[in-house]
């Protein structure tokens, strides 16, 4: 059974900090990895989706590392702003490609 | 559309009621899934549509939930007879994978918050 996991829980700093988040799936047979942002009360936003052939997706001033291996993939977020300020979720697709399997995400705040 | 339609956004009902609540996915997809979310806790699969295939209804909490998807396109999560744990936000995805490209993108809606009293 697919399990992953986010570290930290929460995390907060100060705005413009580069920061990096940690997610960890325990097994390595996956299509795809996708990191989601998700606003209280809102629904999950896409950021980034790394095919299970690739290493890295930027976007922005996101970077997202997969090293499917050792079953970890990191969110690196360069110069922090408060509009970051949300909870992250990372999400890996397996089962037969039916289905997608999410952390329990990291809870950003960036302050001013 | 746009993107990922649900409704209503926001559903009260009493306990023993059946509610339905509706998801549009983009116009294409073929793969279809619903997720729950309830206070605090993580997103918990419920069920998947993949084109004409035999959707898997693994994630299914109990029997008292269903859910259908017509003309592979829109899709109805019903719960009878609801209970006080059946409060969550129920969030709908979609994505174009196909059965042999599983490589491609989910994209959610913004959910339907139900609080059963």
């Amino acid at each position: 059974k697919q399990e992953v996991t986010q570290i930290p829980a929460a995390l907060s700093v100060p705005e413009g900090e580069n920061l990096v988040l940690n997610c960890s799936f325990t097994d390595s047979a996956i299509y795809n990895l996708q990191w989601f942002r998700q606003d209280p009360g809102k629904g999950l936003t896409s950021l980034l989706l790394i095919q299970s052939s690739q290493r890295e997706q930027t976007s922005g001033r996101l970077n997202a590392s997969l090293d499917k291996s050792s079953g970890r993939s990191t969110l690196y977020i360069a110069a922090s702003q408060p509009g970051d300020s949300a909870t992250y979720l990372c999400a890996v697709l397996t089962g037969g490609g039916n289905k997608l399997t999410f952390g329990t995400g990291t809870q950003l705040k960036v302050e001013l | 559309g746009a993107g990922v339609s649900q409704s209503p956004s926001n559903k009260v009902t009493e306990k023993g009621k059946d509610v339905e609540l509706r998801c549009d996915p983009i116009s294409g997809h073929t793969a279809l899934y619903w997720y729950r979310q309830s206070l605090g806790q993580g997103l918990e699969f419920l069920i998947y549509f993949q084109g004409n295939s035999a959707p898997d209804k693994s994630g299914l909490p109990s029997d008292r939930f269903s859910a259908e998807r017509t003309g592979g396109s829109v899709s109805t999560l019903t719960i009878q007879r609801t209970q006080q744990e059946d409060s969550a936000v129920y969030l709908c995805a979609s994505s174009l994978a196909r059965d042999r490209d599983r490589n491609t993108e989910a994209f959610f809606g913004q959910g339907t918050r139900l609080t059963v009293v």
